[in-house]
């Protein structure tokens, strides 16, 4: 079936300007995770959405970043006023209810250059 | 708070050479461990988990409480095994994992 799908796959911007990335989980999956992967560093939590409780927020750098998860599907990450060091490869990944909720089905990502 | 630790950054070994990468963990609770692997221009999978006791790929990992280690190994390393390779520990309480900075593994030939 298909997996965590994540558009778009590169994005250029200027320093300053907002963008919008967006993340589509696995069908049925509850659980939905925003990951950031600075070249040479691990995986920096930034959100996760669980079904219809308030997200935790907790990894978020600033308050230029946010998210929202709508009808418990697809996810949108928006940094407003991008910074150099904002460029790195955002990452989603979904869990599904249950059992199997500890492992992430990880999307291919979103190259995010900040010129 | 919960904390998962990579020490190496890099590690390269020989074809045919065993290789362990290293993961130490601090955790209050019970701790859900697993690898997550990430080969080239690929996207970040699940190699193995510690509550299912299997070997994947010929890689183990057994968890060590006494040392809050978490640690892969593979007994004869093959270049297909070059790779990114993350350990990670599931918070049962929070509902997320918390990933090491990750390990780049390469087997020269």
């Amino acid at each position: 079936g298909a997996g965590v799908s994540q558009s778009p796959s590169n994005k250029v911007t200027e320093k300053g300007k907002d963008v919008e990335l967006r993340c589509d989980p696995i069908s049925g999956h509850t659980a939905l995770y925003w990951y950031r992967q600075s070249l040479g560093q691990g995986l920096e939590f930034l959100i996760y959405f669980q079904g219809n409780s308030a997200p935790d927020k907790s990894g978020l750098p600033s308050d230029r970043f946010s998210a929202e998860r709508t009808g418990g599907s697809v996810s949108t990450l928006t940094i407003q006023r991008t910074q150099q060091e904002d460029s790195a490869v955002y990452l989603c990944a979904s869990s599904p209810p249950g059992s199997g909720r500890y492992e992430q089905f990880f999307g291919p990502g979103t190259r995010l250059t900040v010129l | 708070a919960q904390r998962v630790t990579q020490p190496e950054k890099l590690l390269s070994v020989f074809k045919g050479a065993p290789v362990e990468l290293k993961c130490n963990y601090s955790y209050s609770g019970s701790p859900e461990l697993f690898w997550y692997v990430q080969y080239s221009r690929q996207r970040l999978q699940l190699l193995l988990r510690h509550i299912s006791r299997e070997s994947i790929k010929g890689f183990t990992a057994d968890l060590n409480k006494g040392e809050t280690s978490f640690h892969l190994k593979k007994p004869f390393a093959q270049e297909e095994d070059s790779a990114m390779y993350y350990c990670a520990l599931y918070n049962t309480n929070a509902g997320k994992s918390t990933f090491g900075d990750g390990t780049t593994l390469t087997v020269k030939p």
